[in-house]
């Protein structure tokens, strides 16, 4: 069964720092997609970027850009700029290829102080 | 284009009631996934249903049951409700069940036995 621990229940950061949150996976699959999806209190959960195993390269969108270090199973999220409307729950999460299930960590509440 | 709608927003029951969800996919999408969010945590996966059929189920017991209509919205319904069934409960609809498209959620139904 496919696994995602997200360690850190909670970090601060002031406005225009960037700040790093960690995820770590586990899984015997080669094919699978992993994400970063975020949660405001509005509770909509929007999909903040998006990752293919396959692809070596780290993706990016604007602000946000991923570490994805296959071998070791990590998944880091990176904000940078970091502005007060990224204060949210961020979650990340696992599919493997062909799947229907998404697997979600427990989360991590970012809180962005002016 | 439509983004994905839930119905009721909040909904109060107790225990031992019947509820019902419901969930209009993303205009274009057919396949539609439900999740259980309790409080603190990440969303578990209930199942997905794909061309109105079940394509895949969490680890629920048969009291979470669901259909999917031909226009692809879709209802999730609970027998039988337990205090632990409270939770936010999200649909996200998607196309196609290979795993690698984003899935789009909606704003979810929160859910409180009493």
């Amino acid at each position: 069964a496919q696994t995602v621990t997200q360690s850190q229940p909670e970090m601060s950061v002031q406005e225009a720092e960037t700040v790093t949150l960690s995820c770590t996976y586990d899984t015997s699959e080669n094919n699978y997609y992993l994400f970063w999806y975020k949660q405001p209190p509005s509770r909509q959960m929007i999909l903040v970027i998006r990752q293919e195993a396959y692809k070596q390269q780290n993706a990016t969108e604007n602000r946000f850009s991923v570490n994805f270090q296959k071998a070791a199973k990590s998944f880091s999220l990176k904000i940078s700029d970091s502005q007060l409307g990224d204060t949210a729950m961020y979650f990340c999460a696992f599919i493997r290829g062909g799947s229907e299930k998404l697997v979600f960590g427990k989360g991590m509440k970012l809180t962005v102080n002016p | 284009e439509t983004g994905v709608t839930q119905s009721p927003t909040h909904l109060i029951k107790t225990r031992g009631q019947q509820v019902t969800l419901r969930c209009s996919s993303q205009s274009g999408h057919n396949t539609v996934s439900w999740y259980q969010q309790a409080l603190g945590q990440g969303p578990q996966f209930i199942f997905q249903y794909y061309r109105e059929e079940e394509n895949g189920r969490g680890n629920f017991p048969p009291r979470f049951s669901g259909l999917q209509f031909p226009n692809y919205s879709s209802e999730l319904n609970v027998n039988a409700l337990e205090l632990d069934d409270s939770a936010l409960y999200l649909c996200a609809s998607s196309y196609g069940t290979s795993g690698a498209g984003e899935q789009f959620f909606g704003p979810g139904t929160r859910l409180t036995v009493l």
